[in-house]
């Protein structure tokens, strides 16, 4: 079974800095997706950027980036410019490219991030 | 096109009641999944349905839990004789026929009293 660790249960940012969220996998799969979600206090859950494992160019998204490392199986997010917008939990998932039994998300423990001014 | 809506947002149940969650998925969106948040913790997998089909259940607990998606209407979970532990928010996710990405709705925050 797939597991996603989340090791930074807590970061704080000042406003405008860049922060870096650590996300790590395990899986024996060598295709699959990686997602960052994105939580505020409403709950909502925000789908911030994803990642094809087969893709070795990283994902961006504006003030969003990651950090793929398929070989040592981790999966960091890179928050530029950091807004206090962007004060959130951040949850890391993890999909497998089947269908069926093995579509579901698996998610870490998330990463509470304050933004400071 | 609406997002994926949940109802009730909020849920207040006495210990050994029902509570009934809805989903109603994206437009065009035949598969859905539900997800558990308990408090301080991530969502965990409960259920995978596309339309009259239950496709993977192996997150759910064996009793007291079901889940339903009929050919017409909303998604359902169902909680039966609730009990303090099932307090949590209960998150509900849509996707497309061939779509990876799945679309998540605003919650349904269940508290046992």
């Amino acid at each position: 079974a797939q597991t996603v660790t989340q090791s930074q249960p807590e970061m704080s940012v000042q406003e405008a800095e860049t922060v870096t969220l650590s996300c790590t996998y395990d899986t024996s799969e060598s295709d699959y997706y990686l997602f960052w979600y994105k939580q505020p206090p409403s709950r909502q859950m925000i789908l911030v950027i994803r990642q094809e494992a087969y893709k070795q160019q990283n994902a961006t998204e504006n003030r969003f980036s990651v950090n793929f490392q398929k070989a040592a199986k981790s999966f960091s997010l890179k928050i530029s410019d950091s807004q206090l917008g962007d004060a959130a939990m951040y949850f890391c998932a993890y999909r497998s490219v089947s269908t069926g039994t093995a579509s579901k998300l698996t998610f870490g423990t998330g990463t509470r991030l304050q933004v400071t001014l | 096109n609406a997002g994926v809506m949940q109802n009730p947002r909020h849920l207040v149940r006495r210990r050994g009641q029902e509570a009934r969650l809805r989903c109603s998925p994206m437009k065009g969106h035949s598969h859905v999944y539900w997800y558990r948040q308990l408090p301080e913790e991530g969502l965990k997998f409960m259920v995978y349905l596309q339309k009259e089909n239950i496709i993977d259940e192996s997150g759910m607990p064996k009793e007291r839990f079901s889940a339903e998606f009929p050919k017409e209407g909303p998604s359902i979970l169902r909680i039966q004789q609730v009990v303090r532990g099932d307090s949590a928010a209960y998150f509900c996710a849509s996707s497309p026929p061939g779509n990876y990405e799945q679309y998540f709705g605003p919650g349904t925050r269940l508290t046992v009293t």
